[in-house]
């Protein structure tokens, strides 16, 4: 049982640029989420999920899109990645009522 | 939005101390999580509240949910060098659409001297 996976673990981008930072989790979960983390400012929220085909826009949505095709599957996508989207990002999963579990994080910066 | 205002922003103890930090609000919560966090890793449940006054143990951590559920605290008993990190607090709104949402404190940093 891996919990919540994310892939990559690091990345740096060009300014423009674009990728897709992957989240996986193995637990049936219905509800995931993405939040980005900033020096000294806590977890904001960017998307989340409540289930397969829906998602909706959390606290600090511009910049990100987000798919939920499967369950077990929860996309983050830059388009044209900004330097004010160096940050760290974790996406977190959980089961109706239940606390959210984390993954590890993706560490990205952008140049 | 909805915030949390969680304090101190950092401790500096020593090892064995006991250790207080705590989370409040302006709006009514109708859970409260507490999470720590180490370097390079995510966040991971330490205590979760669900009922007002309820008060949790896990080990040497205990966490209240407050009565008024507008806030939350957590103490750590007899320090250990492992204690160190970042303790966020987290509440779920008890608004009507706002439950599949945590609102995070900024946490506080804990740094605990041998």
């Amino acid at each position: 049982n891996a919990g919540v996976t994310q892939t990559p673990k690091f990345r740096i981008l060009k300014i423009g640029q674009s990728m897709t930072l992957q989240c996986t989790q193995d637990m049936n979960h219905n509800y995931m989420y993405w939040y980005r983390q900033d020096p000294g400012m806590g977890l904001k929220l960017i998307y989340y999920s409540v289930g397969a085909g829906i998602t909706d826009k959390g606290e600090v949505p511009n910049g990100y899109n987000v798919s939920r095709s499967t369950t077990e599957d929860f996309p983050l996508r830059l388009e044209l990645a900004a330097p004010s989207q160096t940050s760290v990002y974790f996406c977190a999963s959980r089961m109706g009522y239940q606390p959210q579990h984390f993954g590890d994080g993706t560490r990205l910066s952008i140049l | 939005g909805q915030q949390l205002n969680q304090s101190p922003q950092s401790m500096f103890i020593q090892e064995g101390e006991d250790v207080s930090m705590n989370c409040t609000s302006s709006s009514i919560f109708n859970t409260w999580l507490w999470y720590k966090q180490d370097p390079g890793e995510g966040p991971v449940l330490l205590i979760a509240l669900y009922k007002a006054g309820e008060l949790t143990s896990n080990g040497r951590l205990t966490a209240q949910f407050g009565i008024t559920r507008k806030d939350s605290f957590l103490n750590i008993s007899a320090s250990i060098p492992s204690d160190v990190g970042i303790y966020f607090c987290a509440g779920q709104p008890g608004t009507q659409g706002g439950s599949e949402k945590l609102v995070f404190g900024k946490g506080t940093k804990l740094t605990v001297n041998p």
